[in-house]
């Protein structure tokens, strides 16, 4: 149980083009969901939390224009990076949680390259 | 200074062996505590959730929380290269708050 899928695995894209990330909880319904990235040999870093059907809450210093964050359903929500850049190439790793519960589920994680 | 200090290794050692890894943390409002393994390229997988001090065991894992010490560790036994990973400490306040976690501890197990 607590099976957490990302989609896609990896991504190259150009610069400039908007990329989106699928997240979704295969088991459970997550009232909570949030997007992490991470660079390499570092830890994970938070950029947003977000409920669903209401708007995500952004990290200090994470642009909320360029990250797009919907949580439109109990077990999808979305990251969009608009007009990406090379130095958005980063492992990009959605969560998800269930009810209070404070354990959170993490999905395999995304792997994008800006070219 | 960080609210979770984590040592980054990293920590090789022989298969076999008995692994201890730890985290600090100053927050004494933190009361769930949770070890997450993440191998290359992959997101973190939950190992072990503790609510409180005390200890929980789960096959060869042991957790020990010491709130007064504010010190969590993790005990692998008889470690086995497939446990070669970073291992990330959480913790969190409760009430679905996000989590704070560690650098990570990167450990090798080798043959």
């Amino acid at each position: 149980g607590a099976v957490v899928s990302q989609h896609p695995s990896w991504v190259i894209c150009k610069s400039g083009t908007s990329v989106k990330i699928e997240c979704r909880s295969l088991d459970f319904q997550a009232t909570t969901m949030f997007w992490y990235r991470q660079f390499p040999k570092q830890s994970l870093m938070l950029m947003a939390t977000s409920n669903e059907g209401s708007k995500a809450t952004y990290e200090q210093g994470v642009e909320k224009d360029k990250f797009l964050i919907n949580h439109a359903s109990l077990t999808l929500s979305t990251l969009t990076v608009t007009s990406a850049h090379p130095e958005d190439s980063s492992f990009y790793i959605c969560s998800a949680t269930s009810g209070t519960a404070d354990t959170q589920y993490f999905g395999p994680g995304t792997r994008l390259t800006v070219l | 200074q960080k609210e979770v200090e984590q040592d980054p290794g990293p920590l090789s050692v022989p298969e076999g062996a008995i692994v201890s890894l730890n985290c600090t943390y100053s927050n004494s409002a933190f009361q769930y505590f949770m070890w997450y393994r993440q191998y290359s390229r992959k997101g973190p997988e939950l190992l072990m959730y503790t609510y409180s001090s005390g200890n929980k065991e789960d096959g060869r894992f042991t957790a020990q929380v010491d709130k007064s010490s504010k010190y969590i560790s993790l005990f692998i036994r008889d470690s086995q290269p497939s446990d070669s990973a970073t291992y990330l400490c959480a913790m969190s306040s409760g009430g679905g708050n996000k989590l704070t976690f560690g650098t990570g501890t990167q450990l090798k197990v080798e043959l």
